[in-house]
């Protein structure tokens, strides 16, 4: 049992490059998030996808789109990156979508644009 | 005024000792709150949560919730090297339900 795992751990881009992010779990949660976490902003929320099949914007989603493939994977696109965009991804799940319940975080990917 | 606010430290207190977290938060209608524990480089994972007025305790640890005051704080007790972390407080959208309002953390540093 993985939980949350994330590819990859660390990417360097030049300034208008494209990646996509990998999130999977294999908890059968489903609720899945992608957050970004910045030195003294704490933990953002981008996108998040309270079922397989629907995902809605968060606090900080422009500059990204995401994909829930199926209801184990969560993926999370920049199609042009900025330096803007440096930060910490962390991708989390829960069982259901429901404030209540706890989140699970992956390891994160630490992304560096130039 | 951010919806969940916490004092980023940081926070120093010899082995032993308690420390004492706190968090503020603006949505009157927030029911539960969120303690997590971020080591460095790592990624947050859950230590506590609390739904109710009052304190819950979970071996050394004591989460406190003033729903009047809308006051969260996280006392550690026998505090040892090892808690040496970020945490951060959490809580829910209340209006979605879905989405969460992290503060940006406190830095507890337990010395030796």
């Amino acid at each position: 049992n993985a939980g949350v795992t994330q590819t990859p751990k660390f990417q360097v881009l030049k300034t208008g490059q494209s990646m996509t992010l990998q999130c999977a779990q294999d908890m059968n949660h489903n609720s899945m998030y992608w957050y970004r976490q910045d030195p003294g902003m704490g933990l953002r929320l981008i996108y998040y996808s309270a079922s397989e099949g629907t995902t809605d914007k968060g606090e900080v989603p422009n500059g990204y789109n995401v994909s829930r493939l199926n209801k184990r994977e969560f993926s999370l696109r920049l199609e042009s990156a900025a330096p803007s965009q440096t930060s910490v991804y962390f991708c989390a799940s829960s069982i259901r979508g429901r404030a209540s319940q706890e989140q699970y975080f992956g390891p994160g990917t630490r992304l560096t644009v130039t | 005024q951010k919806e969940v606010e916490q004092n980023s430290g940081p926070l120093s207190v010899p082995e032993g000792a308690i420390a004492s977290l706190n968090c503020t938060y603006s949505d009157r209608g927030s029911q539960s709150f969120f303690w997590y524990r971020q080591y460095s480089g790592k990624s947050p994972e859950l230590i506590m949560f609390i739904y109710s007025n009052g304190d819950k305790e979970d071996g050394r640890f004591t989460a406190q919730l003033n729903k009047a005051s809308q006051y969260v704080s996280l006392l550690i007790r026998d505090s040892q090297p090892s808690d040496s972390a970020t945490y951060l407080c959490a809580a829910p959208r209340v209006d979605t339900g879905n989405q969460f309002y992290f503060g940006t953390g406190t830095s507890l540093t337990v010395i030796p």
